[in-house]
């Protein structure tokens, strides 16, 4: 099993550009997340999704579109980049009971965005 | 919002020294989660709390659940240079969806 893998590993966007991260998991995981991580912080929740068809938001989600169309796969979508978007995203998978992330996560290796 | 407050932020240790991070929430937990970041790398889970007063081991780790489900702790013992990195608690509030992460506790240690 490859586990959670994330493309790019590494992007520069120019205010205003629109983009996509990619996350998929081969593990048939029900609940999949967005997290952003800046320097010296924490993982901020961005969205996440309990199942196919099902998305919803985490506390950091302007800015930012998902969509859930299989199991495996949960893009990330930057409308209109911003500098204040430059961080560190991870996407994570987990097995869930019920509607909750009862389980371990497991985290992709992470892509680094910069905005100028 | 909910938060999950983790102290202290940095920690610098000798190497031989312990070590422990303290994680608070001002709600009640169905469970708390505890998760390491070497430098440059993902987060790794290590273990999961759900009972009341839990006490869990690992090697030289110990997890600690409060009685009132409300804190948590992750004590290292004789800390090596392999320990390095941030350690994150994540709580899951009762009727959340969702769990909220703490910011972290870098720990140091020299050799």
């Amino acid at each position: 099993n490859a586990g959670v893998t994330q493309t790019p590993k590494f992007q520069v966007l120019k205010t205003g550009q629109s983009m996509t991260l990619q996350c998929a998991q081969d593990m048939n995981h029900e609940y999949m997340s967005w997290y952003r991580q800046d320097p010296g912080m924490g993982l901020r929740l961005i969205h996440y999704s309990v199942g196919a068809g099902i998305t919803d938001q985490g506390e950091v989600p302007n800015g930012y579109n998902v969509s859930r169309s299989t199991t495996e796969d949960f893009p990330l979508r930057l409308l209109s980049a911003a500098p204040s978007q430059t961080s560190v995203y991870f996407c994570a998978s987990s097995y869930s009971r019920g509607l909750a992330a009862y389980n371990e996560q497991y985290f992709g290796p992470g892509t680094r965005l910069t905005v100028t | 919002g909910q938060q999950v407050m983790q102290i202290p932020q940095y920690q610098h240790v000798q190497e031989g020294e312990d070590f422990t991070t303290y994680c608070n929430s001002s709600t009640t937990l169905s469970n708390i989660q505890w998760y390491k970041q070497r430098p440059g790398g993902h987060p790794v889970f290590l273990i999961q709390l759900v009972k009341s007063g839990e006490v869990k081991k690992q090697k030289r780790l110990t997890f600690q659940f409060g009685e009132a489900k409300k804190n948590s702790s992750l004590h290292i013992t004789a800390t090596q240079t392999t320990d390095v990195g941030t350690y994150f608690c994540a709580g899951l509030m009762d009727h959340a969806g969702k769990s909220t992460f703490g910011d972290g506790t870098t720990l140091t240690v020299k050799p």
